[in-house]
C-alpha cells in the first residue's frame, strides 16, 4: 500500500525560473489538496481537486501558481517567474471518497529553494 | 477564518517522561487531526479525531468539540517521539481544507 509520492524531493532554482512539482495521490482517492509551508510555520492551504475539478484556490495561489490535475489521478503545481519568497516545503495530500469529513494523507513533500 | 492554537510551542523531556499538547480552536470543526512531523518533514497521521477519544500504542488523544479543544498524550516518550506535532482542524462548512497550528517542537533526551 504505496503512500502519496512526490518528485522532485529537492529543488533548486535561480530566481525568474519556472519550476513544475509532481504528486501521485494514493490509489483510488479522489481528492488532492496542495499546501505550503515555511520554515517555522504550520503548512498553509492552496488549492483543492476532486477529480478533475479545481473546487478552491487560496488567495495565497497568486497568479504566477497554477495547478492542474488533468485525468482526476496525478497532479502538478507549477510556479513561474520564481522569487526568492517562494522558498518552501510543498507538500501534497490525498484522501480517500465517502462522506465527510475526510482524513488527509500527506506525502513527503517538494522543499524548494530559490537563489 | 478559524483560528488554532497548541501549547506549549516547545517542550524538553527527558526520555520515559510523559507529556500533554494541547490544541485550542476558535470555531466548531468537522475534522481535526493530529500529525508527526519527522527531521526530514514528512507529516505522518497519528490521529483523526473529530470528537471523542482514541489510543494508538502509547499515544492517546481527546477532542472535547463543545469546549473547543483537542489534547494528544505522550506516555514513556522515546527519543524517536522526537519533533514537531502539529494539530490540524476543518471548519464547520469549511470546503475541506485544513487549517494548522504552529505546532509544538518536542525534544526527548536520552
Amino acid at each position: 500500500d504505496t503512500g502519496v509520492s512526490q518528485d522532485p524531493r529537492h529543488k533548486i532554482t535561480k530566481r525568474g525560473q519556472n519550476v513544475t512539482f509532481r504528486c501521485d495521490p494514493i490509489s483510488e482517492h479522489n481528492r488532492l489538496y496542495w499546501y505550503r509551508q515555511t520554515l517555522g510555520q504550520g503548512p498553509e492551504f492552496l488549492t483543492y481537486f476532486q477529480n478533475e475539478a479545481q473546487l478552491e484556490k487560496s488567495r495565497l495561489l497568486s497568479d504566477r501558481f497554477s495547478a492542474e490535475r488533468p485525468k482526476g489521478s496525478f497532479s502538478t503545481l507549477e510556479i513561474q517567474r520564481t522569487e526568492q519568497g517562494d522558498s518552501a516545503m510543498y507538500l501534497c495530500a490525498s484522501s480517500p471518497p465517502g462522506l465527510a469529513p475526510y482524513e488527509q494523507y500527506f506525502g513527503p513533500g517538494t522543499r524548494l529553494t530559490v537563489t | 477564518g478559524i483560528q488554532v492554537e497548541q501549547s506549549p510551542p516547545d517542550l524538553i523531556l527527558q526520555e520515559g517522561a510523559n507529556s500533554t499538547l494541547r490544541c485550542n480552536f476558535s470555531d466548531s470543526v468537522n475534522n481535526l487531526q493530529w500529525f508527526h512531523q519527522n527531521p526530514w518533514g514528512q507529516l505522518i497521521n497519528l490521529f483523526y479525531i473529530p470528537s471523542g477519544t482514541k489510543q494508538n500504542g502509547r499515544l492517546s488523544a481527546t477532542t472535547v468539540a463543545t469546549e473547543r479543544y483537542s489534547l494528544l498524550y505522550i506516555s514513556s516518550s522515546q527519543t524517536t517521539d522526537s519533533g514537531v506535532y502539529f494539530c490540524a482542524v476543518e471548519r464547520r462548512f469549511g470546503n475541506e481544507k485544513l487549517t494548522f497550528g504552529t505546532g509544538t517542537r518536542l525534544t526527548i533526551i536520552p
